[in-house]
């Protein structure tokens, strides 16, 4: 079972501040995704990762930014934070898209 | 993809049976079937997934008629800690990305 790690749990920041929400996995896998999800409400990917140096928009807009310099490794990042930003951050990864990705814990972000 | 519908809500009490039913018509030839289940405030994880007839694991059951038109999770005797989310998605290795959909919110109560 792959191992993602994420952090921080929990961030509170206020408007206009740059922030990067950190994303791990231990288990050498291809494809890394992120996932933003209100609570009660459906998950939405806003990006995805097929490996190094590979980074797609996913299917919600999002301002934020990604990067895959390492296979392990696949931060986010928010330039300037603003309340619309509040929302839970989930990581995944697969070594095969469709069929099982496993989910960091999240991070929820509010901005104030 | 194909397209989903599932029970936006189901009701239980615990040590029942729970069968959340998916709908998904316009299954193509070599899509499977997939189930996640998500606690509040967790990622999703990964269940069961199948092609046809039947799967069990230590978890749950998945059945699939022939016409693979639609599927059924069981979940065999459900207890408090079964309260979550259900999401039933419906594709293929040719795709790289999952949608969820608004999934079966499960409360299971004493």
């Amino acid at each position: 079972e792959a191992d993602i790690y994420q952090t921080p749990r929990y961030l509170v920041i206020g408007t206009g501040k740059k922030i990067t929400l950190e994303c791990s996995q231990t288990m050498g896998h291809d494809k890394m995704y992120w996932y933003q999800q209100d609570p009660g409400m459906e998950l939405h990917l806003i990006h995805y990762s097929y490996g190094v140096n590979s980074t797609e928009k996913g299917d919600l807009s999002s301002e934020s930014t990604v990067s895959r310099i390492r296979t392990e490794h696949f931060p986010l990042t928010l330039e300037s934070a603003r309340p619309s930003h509040t929302s839970q951050y989930l990581c995944a990864a697969s070594s095969d898209g469709f069929y099982e990705q496993y989910f960091g814990p999240g991070t929820r972000l509010t901005v104030t | 993809l194909a397209k989903t519908t599932q029970p936006i809500s189901m009701d239980s009490y615990e040590g029942q049976e729970v069968n959340i039913t998916c709908s998904h018509n316009n299954i193509a030839t070599n899509d499977y079937i997939t189930w996640y289940q998500q606690f509040p405030s967790q990622g999703p994880r990964f269940i069961i997934q199948g092609y046809k007839t039947k799967v069990t694991n230590e978890v749950a059951s998945l059945f699939i008629p022939a016409d693979r038109k639609s599927s059924t999770l069981s979940l065999p005797r459900v207890s408090l800690s079964d309260t979550a989310v259900y999401y039933c998605l419906v594709g293929n290795s040719g795709y790289s990305t999952l949608t969820f959909g608004k999934g079966t919110m499960l409360l299971v109560s004493p």
